[in-house]
């Protein structure tokens, strides 16, 4: 079956690392994604992975995963008062051959305490 | 360029009213897609068109619910006879190139809220 799953909520101070773990179900899955929603705002792509790659890094932002275990994990070094949001991971599904459909989780919020 | 538009930003309706929702993609995005997201369901995906098609209509929850594309670019969703659990935010997508051997990045407009009274 599809299904992402995503811890609620996660509360931070600024200055600290966040870790913003997720499962997926589907091991075919090529990308993983994650994007950041601000509040009244649109989904922001943040990064992807590809699923032969066990790690990638990009400024502040580190993700990893252990395809073995279905697991993804952002983290964002130095957390900072802008970086509060929901963070959504996601895993590419091929539909029909023909594109992508992405399966979300339920978003993490992520707290930042000044 | 510019990113993907949707309008209206917010929509409230009655109970029994059809309503129209607008996407515009990225100019020169081939493949489109719609979600939605509600209170306690999440991010759901509905559709998606390759040009002006939509192969896989599996994802739209009742036939209350259609889409349309015209001349490879503008799509509106149609919810006809709203009800009040169709309340949500609509999002729409667009990527360039719906290959499978692609990042098939989305980029995803800011969504339309609608609330059905």
């Amino acid at each position: 079956g599809e299904d992402v799953e995503q811890s609620l909520f996660l509360s931070v101070r600024e200055g600290d690392s966040s870790v913003i773990n997720c499962t997926y179900t589907d091991s075919s899955s090529t990308y993983l994604y994650w994007y950041k929603q601000e509040p009244g705002a649109g989904l922001q792509l943040l990064t992807y992975i590809f699923s032969n790659m066990d790690m990638k890094q990009d400024q502040r932002l580190t993700v990893l995963l252990n395809k073995k275990d279905k697991h993804l994990s952002l983290r964002i070094a130095d957390t900072q008062t802008g970086d509060s949001a929901i963070y959504f991971c996601a895993e590419s599904i091929n539909l029909n051959g023909a594109t992508n459909k992405l399966i979300f989780g339920t978003g993490t919020l992520l707290a930042v305490q000044p | 360029g510019a990113g993907v538009s949707q309008s209206p930003s917010n929509k409230v309706t009655e109970k029994g009213k059809d309503v129209e929702l607008r996407c515009d993609p990225i100019s020169g995005h081939t493949a489109l897609y719609w979600y939605r997201q509600s209170l306690g369901q999440g991010l759901e995906f509905l559709i998606y068109f390759q040009g002006n098609s939509a192969p896989d209509k599996s994802g739209l929850p009742s036939d209350r619910f259609s889409a349309e594309r015209t001349g490879g670019s503008v799509s509106t969703l149609t919810i006809q006879r709203t009800q009040q659990e169709d309340s949500a935010v609509y999002l729409c997508a667009s990527s360039l190139v719906p290959l499978v051997s692609s990042t098939d990045t989305q980029y995803f407009g800011p969504g339309t809220r609608l609330t059905v009274l």
